[in-house]
């Protein structure tokens, strides 16, 4: 089945540091995504990515669509401590006629101030 | 325009009683997906449906859950005699078209006591 490799699982760093984080897959995807949760909330969509070698940008946050549709990273510029909080990747595919989403097991982001 | 709501955001069952969770979609959105989230892990699929029709419930246990989209009202996610192990948070997804971006509800956290 589909399976995605998100790394890193967490991560601790100073404010105004850059923070990267990837995921990776053995399977291809037609989309890729990345959500942002709060402890208590929803997933809110960050960046979605339609096309491989893409490359798209909201604020402080990059992300991009790897060529062999395969891979995807998320890249976080000057981090604030507002920053704080679990990433996930989702990549979304075909299966037997509809689009499904699968989820990385998240990133989680701790900024110190 | 609203979001996705999900109600009750919090539920509390005993063993053997039936949690009954609800998902309105965004306005003009038709397609509704159901996933859950236990500690740690990311989000797992399990059912997606359209207004009166379900599409796709590979990811719903084969018994006791049970999930439906009328055409008037909300989607509602029931799960009959209850667990412990289906203590979880369970969110709801919406989209505008099959295809499309899907945009998550606050979540419903269930504890089966």
């Amino acid at each position: 089945g589909q399976q995605l490799n998100q790394s890193p699982q967490s991560m601790f760093i100073q404010e105004g540091e850059d923070v990267s984080m990837n995921c990776t897959s053995s399977s291809i995807f037609n989309t890729w995504l990345w959500y942002k949760q709060d402890p208590g909330e929803g997933p809110v969509l960050l960046i979605a990515l339609y096309k491989a070698g893409e490359l798209t940008s909201n604020g402080r946050l990059t992300a991009q669509f790897g060529i062999t549709r395969k891979d995807s990273f998320l890249n976080i510029s000057a981090s604030i401590p507002s920053d704080v909080g679990i990433y996930f990747c989702a990549g979304q595919f075909k299966d037997s006629g509809t689009y499904k989403y699968i989820f990385g097991t998240g990133t989680r982001l701790k900024v110190l101030a | 325009n609203a979001g996705v709501m999900q109600n009750p955001r919090h539920l509390v069952r005993r063993r053997g009683q039936e949690a009954r969770l609800r998902c309105s979609p965004m306005k003009g959105h038709s397609h509704v997906y159901w996933y859950r989230q236990l500690p740690e892990e990311g989000l797992k699929f399990m059912v997606y449906l359209q207004k009166e029709n379900i599409i796709d419930e590979s990811g719903m246990p084969k018994e006791r859950f049970s999930a439906e989209f009328p055409k008037e009202g909300p989607s509602i996610l029931r799960i009959q005699q209850v667990v412990r192990g289906d203590s979880a948070a369970y969110f709801c997804a919406s989209s505008p078209g099959r295809d499309e971006t899907q945009y998550f509800g606050p979540g419903t956290r269930l504890l089966v006591l």
